[in-house]
């Protein structure tokens, strides 16, 4: 079982929709969670930390459930714009600072 | 606020020669991780940072691949002898702290390297 695991997608979406990323990880002693989205040959980009409570920014919505160990993205009002990859992130268990990185699950935003 | 700076972006090598990466982390950023991405795959966690010192290496091959990060000067991810299967973007991040808060980590541009 990959350490983390997401859906590659693509997911193709009309402007203005809703859309959902899950993904799950298998280190249960995980205490870093983030989404980070990488654009086509560019590098990471920091979306938002995951944080126990859920958070928000925006039309962006993270939330973490720890009991079932995955992770979730919601995306409000898709734009061209949000067209990318995105990366969900977990620390290793040997250590906070080793990224663990899933493969990406693709969006394309469709005019 | 200058992000995280890598050069050069673009690296063409021959079989057997070596390969220099370079990367400034962020202004006031102590720490560096250096990571690999292979074409269609995730990013894998190389080395791991701070001034002088290797914290981890754990994901850096032992044989022919080195990294520093000296007081003055960027670090240096330094590949000897590549091969073909070195071909790759290989990214660096800096972060403010290692754990706890802060510890998000930022990412410069990427080095491609193209071994012929």
């Amino acid at each position: 079982r990959k350490e983390v695991e997401q859906d590659p997608g693509p997911f193709n979406v009309p402007e203005g929709a809703t859309v959902a990323f899950n993904c799950t990880y298998s280190n249960s002693a995980s205490q870093s969670f983030f989404w980070y989205r990488q654009d086509c040959r560019k590098e990471p980009k920091l979306l938002m930390s995951v944080y126990s409570s859920g958070n928000e920014d925006g039309r962006f919505t993270a939330q973490l459930n720890r009991a079932s160990q995955y992770i979730s993205l919601l995306i409000r009002d898709s734009k061209l714009s949000d067209s990318a990859t995105y990366l969900c992130v977990v620390n290793a268990a040997s250590g906070t600072y080793k990224y663990i990185f899933g493969t990406g699950t693709r969006l394309k935003v469709l005019a | 606020n200058a992000g995280v700076m890598q050069n050069p972006r673009h690296l063409v090598r021959r079989r057997g020669q070596e390969a220099r990466l370079r990367c400034s982390p962020m202004k006031g950023h102590s720490h560096v991780y250096w990571y690999r991405q292979l074409p269609e795959e995730g990013l894998k966690f190389m080395v791991y940072l701070q001034k002088e010192n290797i914290i981890d290496e754990s994901g850096m091959p032992k044989e022919r691949f080195s990294a520093e990060f000296p007081k003055e000067g960027p670090s240096i991810l330094r590949i000897q002898q590549v091969v073909r299967g070195d071909s790759a973007a290989y990214f660096c991040a800096s972060s403010l702290t290692s754990g706890g808060a802060y510890n998000e980590q930022f990412f410069g541009p990427g080095t491609r390297l193209t071994v012929l």
